[in-house]
């Protein structure tokens, strides 16, 4: 069983562009979260996606955008980058319908905008 | 909405010893999970352990226990004969049973375990 993995690991870019983050899933999960944890703080939830869909949005931007793939794997992308996006981005994979909850994190993508 | 709040920034002990790692949380929901994850320096989000509302009986899971004050809306977390390895972040958790697997996180408390 292969858990969540996240590329690239660093990644540094410049105020004004984009960037896409992504993320495989845990085997058998079927639903992907994904937070932003600013340096010092607890993570924060972005959105959701259940099946290919959008399930859910935290507080975040329209240029804040994700995919869902038919294996269930994720893109997190983020337009017009700004100063304040600097931070450690979180995917999660569950199974929705398990009940209890559980997520299990990826090591993360430390996201650098200068 | 839903708030976690952990009110100890940093706390230390003594490998060995017991620490114990606060935390409330403010919802009107009546079923929910709470948990308490680990970030040590290598990033990655580890679940330590998982309470649902509506067991009365506290988790434990090996070194880890909660005391869980329903009422209240306490959460607190006591690691017991800590080891140098447990030192990380320790972030509490809320999750809605009805929202699928969205997180709501407190702001950590980082442990040092002393030698």
């Amino acid at each position: 069983e292969t858990g969540v993995t996240q590329s690239p690991t660093h990644l540094i870019k410049t105020r004004g562009q984009q960037v896409t983050l992504r993320c495989s899933s845990q085997s058998g999960h079927n639903t992907v979260s994904w937070y932003q944890q600013a340096l010092g703080q607890g993570p924060q939830f972005i959105f959701q996606y259940y099946r290919e869909e959008e399930n859910g949005r935290g507080n975040f931007p329209p240029r804040f955008s994700g995919l869902q793939f038919p294996n269930y794997s994720s893109e997190l992308n983020v337009n017009a980058l700004e100063l304040d996006d600097s931070a450690l981005y979180l995917c999660a994979s569950s199974h929705a319908g398990q009940g209890h909850n559980e997520q299990f994190f990826g090591p993360g993508t430390r996201l650098t905008v200068l | 909405a839903q708030t976690v709040t952990q009110s100890q920034p940093e706390m230390s002990v003594q490998e060995a010893e017991t620490v114990t790692l606060s935390c409330t949380y403010d919802t009107s929901e009546s079923d929910y999970y709470l948990f308490w994850y680990k970030q040590p320096p290598s990033r990655q989000m580890i679940l330590v352990i998982r309470q649902e509302a509506y067991k009365q009986q506290n988790a434990t899971e090996n070194r880890f226990s909660v005391n869980f004050q329903k009422a209240a809306k306490s959460f607190s977390l006591k690691i017991s004969d800590s080891q140098l390895g447990d030192a990380a972040m320790y972030f509490c958790a809320y999750g809605k049973k009805t929202s699928g697997s969205r997180l709501t996180f407190g702001e950590g408390t980082q442990l040092t375990v002393n030698p």
